[in-house]
């Protein structure tokens, strides 16, 4: 199905950086759920946002619904080595879900 | 609470054989959804379910099928297997209507 557009693809960090992710679509959505999935398990929760606006903070990421309910973005502060794995976004409204393509994340020692 | 729960992990199977995949939601959840994962197509919506009935699906042919139990279980059946069916399956449940989907491991089909 259709996908969201998920930026950037990958990322190359040192630890102890911050980390910038967003997802965004051309169509509006009702509700933006940010996951982390390591390998061989599936996602994990880590934010849900259901209100355009929303900004919600989970420990040492941050996430927001845009205002115009095309997008979102999840930030990361302070990377630690188990911050590394696939970021996606997911997302629905009008009875359509959506992913974004994953944001792949890697912390160089 | 326990979480979602797929059964098996892993799975091989031969060309053309046919497969069924099963997902116990967490208790008391209603809805329960299918995904694809391939490393080059990514996350793929299969379907959606909820309290037995098939509310939503994603584009995929007919070999692909699921149903929903009364106990809000879920099974996922592939007929006729091809190669590129090779691929993460996994199963999200959810306590209503899409508020927060938890995932379950999946099972890694191998079709050879």
């Amino acid at each position: 199905g259709q996908q969201l557009n998920q930026s950037p693809q990958s990322m190359f960090i040192q630890e102890g950086e911050d980390v910038s992710m967003n997802c965004t679509s051309s169509s509006i959505f009702n509700t933006w759920l940010w996951y982390k999935q390591d390998p061989g398990e599936g996602p994990v929760l880590l934010i849900a946002l259901y209100k355009a606006g929303e900004l919600t903070s989970n420990g040492r990421l941050t996430a927001q619904f845009g205002i115009t309910r095309k997008d979102s973005f999840l930030n990361i502060s302070a990377s630690i080595p188990s911050d590394v794995g696939i970021y996606f976004c997911l997302s629905f409204g009008n009875e359509k879900l959506t992913f974004g393509t994953g944001t792949r994340l890697t912390i160089i020692p | 609470k326990a979480g979602v729960t797929q059964t098996p992990r892993y799975l091989i199977k031969t060309r053309g054989q046919q497969v069924t995949l099963s997902c116990s939601p967490i208790s008391g959840h209603r809805s329960v959804s299918w995904y694809q994962q391939t490393p080059g197509q990514g996350l793929q919506f299969l379907f959606e379910y909820f309290s037995e009935t098939q509310r939503n699906k994603g584009n995929f042919p007919g070999r692909f099928s699921g149903r929903q139990f009364s106990n809000s279980r879920s099974e996922m059946n592939v007929s006729t297997l091809e190669l590129g069916d090779s691929a993460l399956y996994l199963c999200a449940s959810s306590p209503r209507d899409r508020v927060g989907y938890t995932f379950g491991s999946g099972t890694r089909l191998t079709v050879v």
